[in-house]
């Protein structure tokens, strides 16, 4: 069975930071792209980046206007992926998901970002 | 980036019947070398992740339900529910995976009449 499970998120102050996990089972994690994609309360899904497999050089892409702040990684030993997330701001308050190929999906971790 | 939009934003249709919601790409996302078109449909129920129904526009994921359909190519799209039942009130999304970003229209509600 394949799960996803992510962790890290929680109250930050505007400005601060956070590095959020996704820990992979029941896949080949080494052939597996995941994605990043957050949800704001109550409204729609926003794709925010994604990590490519170790055949494709672990290559890395995001949403234009979240590119610089936001950095994904990957361990192979751990079966994990992570969401590294800088200057931190309101706006990027949300449910933070992880996905297989956009296929299998985490329960999510949420993040707020207040003062 | 590919501007997806979907229509109605909601929709309220009986036990029983028909619902179509409809999803356009701002560019073809049909690829021309595999005939494929890069769109997928989710399903969100409160509280819940997204779960993958339909890829390659008209592929159901295994599982799901075949009055579940896809339909459309290049850049108009349709999802389908051939006869509506309770546990299929949600919001539905269409996202393309043709390029990067991989951009998602912004949900239809789903909800009984």
């Amino acid at each position: 069975e394949v799960q996803l499970v992510e962790s890290g998120g929680g109250l930050v102050q505007p400005g601060g930071s956070l590095k959020l996990s996704c820990a992979a089972s029941g896949i080949t994690f080494s052939d597996s792209a995941i994605h990043w994609v957050r949800q704001p309360s109550g409204k729609g899904l926003e794709w925010v980046g994604r990590i490519r497999s170790k055949a494709k050089n672990y290559a890395t892409e995001y949403a234009a206007s979240l590119k610089g702040r936001f950095v994904i990684s990957r361990d192979e030993s751990k079966n994990t992926a992570y969401l590294q997330v800088n200057s931190l701001k309101a706006e990027d308050s949300a449910m933070y998901y992880c996905t297989h190929n956009l296929t299998n999906w985490g329960q999510g971790t949420l993040v707020t970002v207040s003062s | 980036d590919i501007v997806m939009t979907q229509s109605p934003g909601s929709l309220a249709v009986s036990l029983g019947e028909r619902a179509t919601i409809n999803c356009k790409s701002s560019q073809s996302i049909l690829y021309s070398s595999n005939n494929k078109n890069y769109l997928a449909w989710y399903q969100q129920k409160p509280g819940q992740p997204p779960k993958l129904l339909i890829y390659w526009s008209s592929t159901r994921e295994s599982g799901v339900p075949d009055r579940f359909s896809g339909g459309g190519s290049g850049t108009d799209f349709t999802l389908t529910i051939s006869s509506l039942q309770a546990e299929d009130v949600a919001v539905y999304y269409c996202q393309q995976y043709y390029g990067t970003p991989y951009t998602f229209g912004q949900g239809t509600k789903l909800e009984i009449k």
